[in-house]
C-alpha cells in the first residue's frame, strides 16, 4: 500500500533555532499534503494544506512565517519551524493524497519536536 | 460547519470485554466520508475504516464493527472481546466535501484495556 515517510521521527532543538521536517510519498504522487499538529493528549489540528507547486493554505491562527511549508515536488513536502520556542514543542504529522480527491489520506509516522 | 464529537474521553475495560466508541458528526454536505483511525502510544495513525455517506451498511472486520446511522449522524465503533493490544487513542474523522477535502478529527477516545 501507499507509504508516507516522515523524517525525523524526533528532534530536540534549542530555542531560537529552526527545524525542518520532511514528508515523502514513496510510491505515489502526492498532489496534496496536509500538515497536522498534535499536543499531548489532544486531537490533531490541521495547520496547513499544500498543493504541489503552489503556496500553502494555512488554517486560521497558524503563522505562515513561523511554519514554512514547501511542496516543490510531487513526492516531497517540508515543514520548517523557524525560530522555535518551547511552546512549539509538539507532535507534527503529515498526510498525503494523490490527484483523486476521494482517495484516502496516507499519514506519516509523525515527528516529535522538543524545543529546550 | 464540520464537526466531529467523541464524547468519551477515556474508557477503561478489562480484556475480553466488548467496548463501543461513540462518534457524532455534523456536516451540511450531502456527500462525505467518515473514518476511524487508531493511534497507538508510538504515535503513528493507523487507518481502520472509511465509510461513504451513501453506504449505511454496517461493517464487520474481525473483532471490529462499525454502525453508521445517518439519521442520528453517528458512526460508532465496537471492539468485541477487547485485547491489551487494542489500547490506544481512537479518532473518528470527517472528510469535508469542499475545498481541499481536508480531514476534520474528533478529540479522540483513549481506550485502556487491562489484562
Amino acid at each position: 500500500g501507499a507509504v508516507v515517510s516522515q523524517h525525523p521521527s524526533w528532534v530536540i532543538c534549542k530555542s531560537g533555532t529552526s527545524v525542518k521536517i520532511e514528508c515523502r510519498s514513496l510510491d505515489f504522487q502526492a498532489t496534496t499534503m496536509f500538515w497536522y499538529r498534535q499536543f499531548p493528549k489532544q486531537s490533531l489540528m490541521l495547520m496547513a494544506t499544500s498543493n504541489e507547486g503552489s503556496k500553502a493554505t494555512y488554517e486560521q491562527g497558524v503563522e505562515k512565517d513561523k511554519f514554512l511549508i514547501n511542496h516543490a515536488s510531487l513526492t516531497l513536502s517540508t515543514l520548517t519551524v523557524t525560530s522555535a520556542h518551547p511552546e512549539d514543542s509538539s507532535f507534527y504529522i503529515c498526510s498525503a493524497r494523490d490527484w483523486d480527491i476521494n482517495s484516502p489520506l496516507h499519514f506519516g509516522n509523525g515527528t516529535r519536536l522538543t524545543v529546550t | 460547519a464540520q464537526k466531529v464529537t467523541q464524547a468519551q474521553t477515556e474508557i477503561s475495560v478489562v480484556e475480553k470485554e466488548d467496548v463501543t466508541l461513540d462518534c457524532v458528526y455534523e456536516t451540511r454536505d450531502t456527500t462525505y466520508y467518515l473514518f476511524w483511525y487508531k493511534q497507538p502510544p508510538s504515535g503513528e495513525l493507523v487507518f481502520l475504516i472509511r465509510r461513504n455517506s451513501f453506504d449505511e451498511q454496517n461493517e464487520i472486520s474481525g473483532r471490529y464493527s462499525w454502525n453508521f446511522q445517518k439519521s442520528t449522524s453517528s458512526f460508532n465503533f465496537t471492539i468485541t472481546a477487547s485485547q491489551v493490544v487494542d489500547s490506544a487513542v481512537y479518532f473518528c474523522a470527517l472528510k469535508m466535501n469542499t475545498g481541499f477535502q481536508k480531514l476534520v478529527f474528533g478529540t479522540g477516545t483513549r481506550l485502556l484495556v487491562s489484562p
